[in-house]
């Protein structure tokens, strides 16, 4: 079975902080992503990695970062967190195989910043 | 960023009944995908389709691509409380394309 794992199910920061969520991914997966949710909003891209270092950004990146060291992991940095950036935050990956992207998501980290 | 016209982005039903909804686009897409989020979860991978007048069931659940490509409906008969949630639907502009576009999502609701 494939597993995307995220640390946290839940979180409460204050405002300044700088918060950290990890993803992790047991599929040897070649990419992997970061969203956020919002009701009424969607699914927003924040940032992708398709390798190991490498990043993209996304439709939202503002006020965050993010690291790729090991194929398996990608995190997301919240450099100084902010009560706008309350939300739940989706990783995902997926594979490069045949080209097709058929992602698969973590259970979700709700973050509250207060 | 780009994204998919889904609708309706709520049902209220009662259970048994069936339920369709869809995705549409100004764009044509390779692939579109449909998933599921249940409360406090995140969404689950329902239905894969790769080409255009696909129909493909996965039990109660029937989705098909658009001739045209640029849109792509969700079925559910006979609707269960277990299907409440969420349903996305995403499509993938090019093969090879690493990102995905997502629809802003239809929320149901079963009333037993």
């Amino acid at each position: 079975d494939v597993k995307v794992t995220q640390s946290s199910r839940y979180l409460v920061k204050r405002t300044g902080e700088k918060v950290f969520l990890e993803c992790v991914q047991d599929m040897d997966h070649e990419n992997m992503f970061w969203y956020r949710q919002d009701p009424g909003l969607g699914l927003r891209l924040i940032y992708f990695s398709y390798d190991v270092k490498m990043k993209e950004k996304g439709d939202i990146p503002e006020g965050y970062s993010v690291s790729r060291e090991k194929k398996e992991r990608f995190s997301l940095i919240l450099e100084s967190a902010s009560t706008n950036q309350t939300s739940m935050y989706l990783c995902a990956s997926s594979s490069q195989i045949d080209g097709y992207n058929e992602q698969f998501f973590g259970p979700g980290t709700r973050l509250t910043v207060l | 960023g780009q994204q998919l016209n889904q609708s309706p982005q709520s049902m209220f039903i009662q259970e048994g009944e069936d339920v369709s909804m869809n995705c549409t686009s100004s764009s044509i897409f390779n692939t579109w995908l449909w998933y599921k989020q249940d409360p406090g979860e995140g969404p689950v991978l329902l239905i894969a389709l790769y080409k255009a007048g696909e129909l493909t069931s996965n039990g109660r659940l029937t989705a098909q691509f658009g001739i045209t490509r640029k849109d792509s409906f969700l079925n559910i008969s006979a609707s269960i409380p277990s299907d409440v949630g969420i349903y996305f639907c995403a499509g993938q502009l090019y093969q090879g394309a690493q990102k995905l576009v997502f629809g802003q999502g239809t929320r149901l609701t079963i009333n037993p």
